[in-house]
C-alpha cells in the first residue's frame, strides 16, 4: 500500500536553482493538488490537477509549475528558487471532491532555499 | 472569498476536553473536514461532516457545524498525550469552474500533564 509517494523528503537549493518535486500515487484518484505549509500560515494551495491533462492554479501558484500527464504523476517544478519558497511542501490525492473522500497526503519534502 | 480560520495554539491538561474551533467564509461548502498533523509526518482524516449536518460523533470525537455563523468545532474527550498533534479544519469546494480543498492555519494542541 504506497498510498501517495513524494520525493526526495530533503533538499537545499541555491537561489536561481530549478528542480521538480515528484508525487505519485497508486489510488487512482483524480484530484491532486500540492500545498506548501509555512509556520502559522497553514496549508496552501500551489496548484491542484481535477484529472489527467487538467490543472489549475491555488492560493500561491507563482514561482511554481505543474502537468499532469498521467493520474499517477502530479510534478510540481521550480523554475528559479528563491528563499521565499523555502517550506515544506505537501502532495495530496483523493478520489474526488464530490463526496465524503478523505485527502491523502505524501510524507513531505522540507526544501531550503539559501 | 475563501477562508479558513482557527486559532494557533490550545493547551489543555491530560484527561480534559479539548475543543478546537474553525470559521469558514464559502456557505457553498459541502464537505468540512478535520485533519490531525504529528511531527514529521503528513495529514490524516480524522473525521468529516457534510454540510447538512449539524453533530457527528465518533468515539472520542464530536464535531459541531453551525451552518448559520459558518462555525465548526471539534471536540476531543479524555484527551490524552498521543493527541498533541496539530489539527486543520478543511472545507471542500465546487464552483462553476473548479473544485478545491481549503486549509486553516491549524491548531497546536499540546496536553499538560
Amino acid at each position: 500500500n504506497a498510498g501517495v509517494t513524494q520525493t526526495p523528503k530533503f533538499q537545499v537549493l541555491k537561489t536561481g536553482q530549478s528542480m521538480t518535486l515528484q508525487c505519485a500515487q497508486d489510488m487512482n484518484h483524480e484530484y491532486m493538488s500540492w500545498y506548501r505549509q509555512d509556520p502559522g500560515m497553514g496549508l496552501r494551495l500551489i496548484h491542484y490537477s481535477v484529472g489527467a491533462g487538467i490543472t489549475d492554479q491555488g492560493e500561491v501558484p507563482n514561482g511554481y509549475n505543474v502537468s499532469r500527464s498521467t493520474t499517477e504523476d502530479f510534478p510540481l517544478r521550480l523554475l528559479s528558487a528563491a528563499p521565499s519558497q523555502t517550506s515544506v511542501y505537501f502532495c495530496a490525492s483523493s478520489y474526488s471532491l464530490t463526496g465524503n473522500t478523505e485527502a491523502f497526503f505524501g510524507q513531505g519534502t522540507r526544501l531550503t532555499v539559501v | 472569498g475563501e477562508d479558513v480560520e482557527q486559532s494557533l495554539f490550545l493547551s489543555v491538561r491530560e484527561g480534559d476536553s479539548s475543543v478546537i474551533n474553525c470559521t469558514y467564509t464559502d456557505s457553498s461548502s459541502t464537505y468540512l473536514y478535520w485533519y490531525k498533523q504529528e511531527p514529521g509526518a503528513g495529514l490524516q482524516l480524522l473525521t468529516y461532516i457534510f454540510s447538512n449536518m449539524d453533530m457527528k460523533q465518533d468515539q472520542r470525537l464530536t464535531v459541531l457545524l453551525n451552518k448559520k455563523d459558518k462555525h465548526l468545532s471539534l471536540r476531543i474527550a479524555d484527551t490524552q498525550t498521543g493527541d498533541s498533534a496539530i489539527y486543520f479544519c478543511a472545507e471542500s469546494m465546487r464552483n462553476s469552474s473548479a473544485s478545491k480543498i481549503i486549509f486553516g492555519s491549524g491548531t497546536r494542541l499540546s496536553i499538560r500533564p
